[in-house]
């Protein structure tokens, strides 16, 4: 089964200071990951996605994310924290066999003034 | 970019009524749709996937009855909460799979927030 852990259901970090939201899988195949970003009452937007091609992967808003096999993971960076990028993170797994997104339970960002 | 349209945004309603919930991939067609649940600061729950031509997949737990999946086009599922009760208030989120390269995209829609009386 296909799964995702994001440690830190909250993460504060200083305006300008460097972001760092964790993800690790569980995949008995090749995974194919995903950032989304959610802000408040709206749905979700995609930051970036591995797909098996480059393992450094680069979204919008100057976020990008490294796939590491051996480290089973796929943390979110961004060197810069801007107040703008307050907001819930989710990484996801994707499920080839039935369509399916499998969603971690999320990062609350906070970005400190 | 792809867009999926989700109305309506807020709807408020009295215990013992039917909500109904659209979602429409504005620009492709999409054969599955899926049905979110977010509970406040909570992650994303799967509800059910919603095929078009076909009945909904539901996930363990969510009662069929309660949440009615209609794809009755490529471009339109829609999500009926029927008798709703307080304990159903949440956001209901969809989103549209469409299809290409190595694992296709899904966008969301915006969400809707249900809120029950």
């Amino acid at each position: 089964a296909q799964s995702v852990t994001q440690l830190g259901s909250h993460v504060s970090v200083s305006e300008g200071a460097l972001v760092l939201l964790r993800c690790n899988y569980s995949s008995s195949v090749p995974p194919y990951l995903f950032w989304y970003v959610q802000y408040p009452n709206q749905g979700l937007q995609l930051l970036l996605k591995y797909t098996s091609a480059a393992t450094l992967v680069k979204g919008i808003n100057g976020f990008e994310a490294e796939f590491k096999k051996s480290e089973t993971s796929f943390h979110l960076t961004k060197p810069s924290a801007h107040m703008s990028d307050a907001a819930e993170y989710f990484c996801a797994v994707y499920h080839s066999g039935t369509y399916k997104y499998i969603f971690g339970t999320g990062t609350r960002l906070k970005v400190l003034a | 970019g792809a867009v999926v349209s989700q109305h309506p945004s807020r709807v408020i309603c009295k215990s013992g009524t039917s909500v109904k919930i659209e979602c429409r991939s504005l620009d492709f067609q999409a054969t599955t749709m899926f049905w979110y649940r977010q509970f406040p600061k909570k992650s994303l729950m799967l509800m059910a996937t919603s095929n078009e031509g076909s009945k909904a997949t539901y996930e363990q737990g969510v009662e069929k009855d309660k949440f009615l999946i209609n794809h009755a086009s490529l471009t339109l599922s829609t999500l009926t909460v029927t008798s709703a009760h307080p304990e159903d208030s949440s956001f209901y989120i969809c989103s549209a799979f469409r299809t290409g390269g190595n694992t296709g995209e899904l966008f969301f829609g915006e969400g809707s927030r249900l809120t029950v009386l």
